[in-house]
């Protein structure tokens, strides 16, 4: 079964500063698909940014991008100029290629930016 | 504009009393799925279904039922909730073999007492 991690529970960053967020998953699969999703306080399911593993370069959506290392199994994202706006709970999430296509979920990240 | 659509958005309730959360997408997906979240644990999914009367169970199942009969529509029908069943439920769709964005519903808080 794939697991994502998530190893921290809570972050803060400064207004304009840059802050990454670190993701490890576990699988065997060699097909699969990352997300890192926003949930802000209203709680709406945000899609951030998305990678696919058979692609070696990185994505990236304006002021996030992530930092996808296939090898050791990491997907950690990097928001840049960090706004009062990014404030959220952020989760790293998992998909492998297959009938099933669910979507497996890290614990999140409540990421909290001060003015 | 393309939605999924929860209902109702709060519902608190007792326990053992049948209750039904309706979601629906007007997307015309293949997929779409059930999941509950919970402080500290993320989302996990609780049922999927492929397509029009094809559903299975996801990681936590236990006390809830589905029915697929029409395309758009996917209700979770809790049939004797209890306590632990109090959450936050997300319902969400995506096209059938796409590993593209999934939709989300707005969520539904679910209290029961």
């Amino acid at each position: 079964a794939q697991t994502v991690t998530q190893s921290q529970p809570e972050m803060s960053v400064q207004e304009a500063e840059t802050v990454t967020l670190s993701c490890t998953y576990d699988t065997s699969e060699n097909n699969y698909y990352l997300f890192w999703y926003k949930q802000p306080p209203s709680r709406q399911m945000i899609l951030v940014i998305r990678q696919e593993a058979y692609k070696q370069q990185n994505a990236t959506e304006n002021r996030f991008s992530v930092n996808f290392q296939k090898a050791a199994k990491s997907f950690s994202l990097k928001i840049s100029d960090s706004q009062l706006g990014d404030t959220a709970m952020y989760f790293c999430a998992f998909i492998k290629g297959g009938s099933n296509y669910k979507l497996t979920f890290g614990k999140g990240t409540l990421l909290t930016v001060n003015p | 504009e393309a939605q999924v659509t929860q209902n109702p958005r709060y519902l608190i309730t007792v326990t053992g009393k049948k209750l039904t959360v309706t979601c629906s997408q007007n997307m015309n997906h293949e997929y779409m799925s059930w999941y509950r979240q919970d402080p500290g644990l993320g989302l996990r999914q609780i049922y999927y279904s492929m397509n029009v009367e094809v559903t299975d169970k996801g990681d936590v199942p236990e006390g809830y039922k589905v029915s697929r009969k029409e395309k758009r529509n996917f209700p979770l029908i809790l049939e004797s909730p209890s306590p632990n069943q109090t959450s936050l439920y997300f319902c969400a769709s995506r096209r059938s073999k796409s590993y593209n964005e999934q939709f989300f519903g707005p969520g539904t808080r679910l209290t029961v007492l």
